[in-house]
């Protein structure tokens, strides 16, 4: 398809096991986003890539969350020694080369993350 | 308190109702602003951005008030479909950084 991609879509996962989300932005976007959304909240960001390096993790809750985009173009969350705190839909996005702002931003539907 | 504040609803409206909601922002250095749209377990989708001169789209009207510092939403003839959550967001500067409200529900009926 033609846009952001995330898989899995569903995971529910046992406290305390690692958990990998996998983001495929849309084709040619450089920038990309991960945000979190927890129920009844809006989204919060995590962090941001512009092409391979992650320009501000300043989101990310904890050092049992990391992110990398490797090839500047599919990303993948890793969170360590899952708590059911992180219980959430994971948000992917991503953006044109030089283009930040809100209306050019576009939203995966999301990993939803259940952590029993 | 949230940077980004917005009434949690239901709004539950009828079908051809006129509904507003409006959202309060804390931070002056907030430049841009957004009204998305959510589906249930649907990704946020961009309704429209909003200027200071206001702007409008079909049955939709978005504002802003910078000396207040809040924007807002008109829906105008509400139909079934408009029902969802409607958030907004905001950006400083030229910050890539999106910073959401919890939205506003809202339940048109028949």
């Amino acid at each position: 398809g033609a846009g952001v991609s995330q898989t899995p879509s569903n995971k529910v996962t046992e406290k305390g096991k690692y958990v990998e989300l996998r983001c495929d932005p849309i084709s040619g976007h450089t920038a990309l986003y991960w945000y979190r959304q927890s129920l009844g909240q809006g989204p919060e960001f995590l962090i941001y890539f512009q092409g391979t390096g992650a320009a501000d993790d300043s989101g990310l809750p904890n050092d049992r969350f990391f992110a990398v985009r490797p090839e500047g173009s599919v990303s993948t969350l890793k969170i360590q020694r899952t708590e059911r705190g992180d219980s959430a839909v994971y948000l992917c996005a991503s953006s044109p080369q030089g283009q930040t702002s809100g209306n050019t931003i576009y939203f995966g539907e999301g990993s939803w993350l259940t952590v029993v | 308190r949230k940077e980004v504040e917005q009434d949690p609803g239901p709004f539950n409206v009828p079908e051809g109702a006129t509904v507003a909601f409006n959202c309060t922002y804390s931070n002056s250095a907030s430049q841009s602003f957004f009204w998305y749209r959510q589906d249930c377990r649907k990704e946020p989708k961009l309704l429209m951005s909003v200027y200071s001169s206001g702007n409008e789209d079909g049955r939709f009207t978005a504002q802003l008030n910078r000396a207040s510092q809040y924007i807002s939403l008109l829906i105008r003839d509400s139909k079934l479909s408009d029902s969802a959550t409607y958030l907004c967001a905001v950006q400083h500067g030229s910050s890539y950084k999106l910073i959401f409200g919890s939205g506003t529900r809202l339940l048109v009926r028949p």
